[in-house]
């Protein structure tokens, strides 16, 4: 069965610094791989996916990710981080269901 | 297109009472799934329909817990004589009928707290 790893917890950058937020897989197949990000009290906002073609992902506000199969990884990078992109960050692969992370918690300090 | 919708937000109950919670997906979405998702942790899948057909069900959804999809439109998700372990947030999200590449959308959650 498929599975995700975040391997932190926790991200801490400063506002203007590049971040990452790191994601590892593992699946059978041809991985589908997402990336959701969650605020406060709120459902899961959609950001970008993997599905096949060019290892660089872009998604929405200015958010990326690199699809790196022999590493089996999918970091999500930002060039510059915003106070306001402070939130909760899941990576999900999908081969049949979903499947999550535990989550990575990003704060972005001024 | 309004997106994914959920009702109620926020829920309490004792322990023992049914409850019931409503999904509204994304019009013209064939696929809609039912997750929890506890503090600290991802979602976890529970069930999901395709139109009406309920057609995969984890085994987190116990007994106690029912889903139905009876027009194919909107999903009510049913929780009999609640325990506190069910205290948690439950979330809907939806895709077109595709394959694993759908993108699913989700909605802002009901969160649960069982007394």
């Amino acid at each position: 069965a498929q599975s995700v790893a975040q391997p932190e917890d926790q991200v801490n950058v400063a506002e203007g610094n590049p971040l990452t937020v790191k994601c590892t897989y593992s699946v059978s197949g041809n991985p589908y791989l997402f990336w959701y990000v969650q605020y406060p009290n709120r459902g899961l906002q959609f950001l970008l996916k993997y599905i096949t073609g060019d290892n660089l992902v872009k998604g929405s506000y200015g958010f990326e990710a690199e699809f790196n199969k022999s590493q089996t990884s999918f970091h999500l990078k930002k060039p510059s981080a915003l106070v306001s992109d402070s939130a909760l960050y899941f990576c999900a692969v999908r081969e049949d269901d979903m499947r999550f992370g535990a989550g990575t918690r990003l704060t972005v300090k001024p | 297109d309004t997106g994914v919708s959920q009702d109620p937000r926020h829920k309490i109950t004792k322990r023992g009472q049914n409850v019931t919670f409503r999904c509204d997906p994304i019009s013209e979405h064939n696929r809609l799934y039912w997750y929890r998702q506890t503090l600290g942790q991802g979602p976890e899948f529970l069930t999901y329909f395709q139109n009406e057909a309920q057609l995969e069900k984890s085994r987190l959804l116990s007994d106690r817990f029912s889903a139905e999809r009876p027009k194919g439109s909107f999903s009510t998700l049913e929780i009999q004589r609640t325990e506190q372990g069910d205290s948690a947030m439950y979330l809907c999200a939806s895709n077109p009928l595709g394959g694993s590449q759908e993108t699913q959308y989700f909605g802002p959650g009901t969160r649960l707290l069982v007394l």
